[in-house]
């Protein structure tokens, strides 16, 4: 596609309930990343997969927070048992490559999560 | 750690004021410094970046000028427009051999007619 695509666009769950972020990169982008962005944090980054593995999972909060990437393609961020502080947007971008100055990463338009 | 330090908003001007918004950074090596600006309603895009020391990164009428000896990389335009209200944020990357990207906290401009 033109850009990267996130899906749901919004998703508002019970606390406790598990949920699934959807992304899709650009095609043929190597690198794909996750940021949460909360009102008052700013941009957070979460994990960064390059190819189908994840080298860099230090920005994950918590244990109920995965994510995998199939097929060096679609990445799905996965809440288990979610709670109120995991609402706010999901971001992901994608790059080209992984490395290399200045590469650029090209952001979806992010999920919005409410919990309630 | 990485992190970016950006002035704090919402900053209101009038059409076709100048733009200064402060970036300061702190970095192992030499990162990549770039703008993303956010419109109401829409998707982070890349507004301009700079690669190396003294590279002035520019897009639609922004500059920002990647200044090594100041650890800075702030964002100027001469004349503002009403379309130019959004959340700017300064980023780098490229510290840790691969591009994760950290952000500054966002400031928020908003251009009145």
């Amino acid at each position: 596609g033109a850009g990267v695509s996130q899906s749901p666009s919004n998703k508002v769950t019970e606390k406790g309930k598990d949920v699934e972020l959807r992304c899709d990169p650009i095609s043929g982008h190597t690198a794909l990343y996750w940021y949460r962005q909360s009102l008052g944090q700013g941009l957070e980054f979460l994990i960064y997969f390059q190819g189908n593995s994840a080298p860099d999972k230090s920005g994950l909060p918590s244990d109920r927070f995965s994510a995998e990437r199939t097929g060096g393609s679609v990445s799905t961020l996965t809440i288990q048992r979610t709670q109120q502080e995991d609402s706010a947007v999901y971001l992901c971008a994608s790059s080209r490559l992984a490395t290399g100055p200045g590469e650029t990463q090209y952001f979806g338009p992010g999920t919005r999560l409410l919990v309630l | 750690g990485d992190s970016v330090t950006q002035m704090e908003g919402p900053v209101t001007l009038s059409e076709e004021a100048f733009l200064t918004i402060n970036c300061t950074y702190t970095a192992t090596g030499y990162p990549s410094l770039f703008w993303y600006v956010q419109y109401p309603g829409e998707g982070l895009q890349l507004l301009l970046k700079a690669t190396k020391a003294d590279d002035k990164g520019s897009n639609k009428g922004f500059e920002a000028t990647y200044r090594k000896e100041t650890t800075s990389f702030h964002l100027e335009k001469g004349s503002v427009q009403v379309s130019d209200s959004a959340v700017y944020f300064c980023a780098l990357s490229g510290s840790g051999g691969y591009q994760k990207v950290t952000f500054g906290t966002g400031t928020k401009l908003q251009v009145i007619p």
